[in-house]
């Protein structure tokens, strides 16, 4: 079974626009996080948020925020006010806790493109 | 403070031959992870070490594949007798402390293997 789903393979967005990244999870742990991360087309993986499944309050970073609805199992990633560095892959991740696993579970993708 | 540092950045292999690929962690971080990422997809977990033990490689293929990371000096990822389809990008990450949930992530710029 698919651990994360990413929905969107491709976004195109206005520049200044605010953008919602979509992500849902799957598991049976109470303690887990799920993280964010962005990789433009130098190909590294840049850290941009993290969310804990204890944590009352949505994750903020700069003009990064998580919309984090535990219920539903989503962990949304909203970017305000797109700039054209934006353009990139972004991948939602997820870490278990309960079961030892050690790793990040990532979602295939969501290929973001700001136009001017 | 230097990041986690991989190399070399690209590798050309024939058929065959061997891959090394290396990975040095962030100072002060005793514990990593080395994951793969094939063209357009999401990066898969292969192993996760610390110094000088394997603790989780739930990941790796059962041939050809090997990884260590000695009491002294960098992480090495092996792979023997490449075939086309190893050819992909190599991403390790480093972390500082065992594996909680809300722990953080630090990657390398990746090698991309590229198989003949």
């Amino acid at each position: 079974a698919q651990k994360i789903t990413q929905t969107q393979p491709g976004m195109f967005v206005q520049e200044k626009e605010a953008v919602t990244l979509d992500c849902t999870y799957d598991t049976s742990d109470q303690s887990y996080g799920l993280f964010w991360y962005k990789q433009p087309s130098s190909g590294e993986m840049i850290f941009l948020i993290y969310q804990g499944s204890y944590d009352e309050q949505n994750a903020t970073e700069g003009r990064y925020s998580l919309n984090f609805q535990k219920a539903r199992k989503s962990a949304n990633l909203v970017i305000s006010a797109s700039q054209l560095g934006d353009s990139a892959m972004y991948f939602c991740a997820m870490r278990e806790a309960e079961q030892g696993a050690q790793k990040l579970v990532f979602g295939q993708g969501t290929r973001l493109t700001i136009n001017p | 403070n230097a990041g986690v540092m991989q190399n070399p950045r690209h590798l050309v292999r024939r058929r065959g031959q061997e891959a090394r690929l290396r990975c040095s962690p962030m100072k002060g971080h005793s514990h990593v992870y080395w994951y793969r990422q094939l063209p357009e997809e999401g990066l898969k977990f292969m192993v996760y070490l610390q110094k000088e033990n394997i603790i989780d490689e739930s990941g790796m293929p059962k041939e050809r594949f090997s990884a260590e990371f000695p009491k002294e000096g960098p992480s090495i990822l092996r792979i023997q007798q490449v075939v086309r389809g190893d050819s992909a990008a190599y991403f390790c990450a480093s972390s500082f402390t065992w594996g909680t949930p809300n722990e953080k992530l630090f990657f390398g710029s990746g090698t991309q293997l590229s198989v003949l």
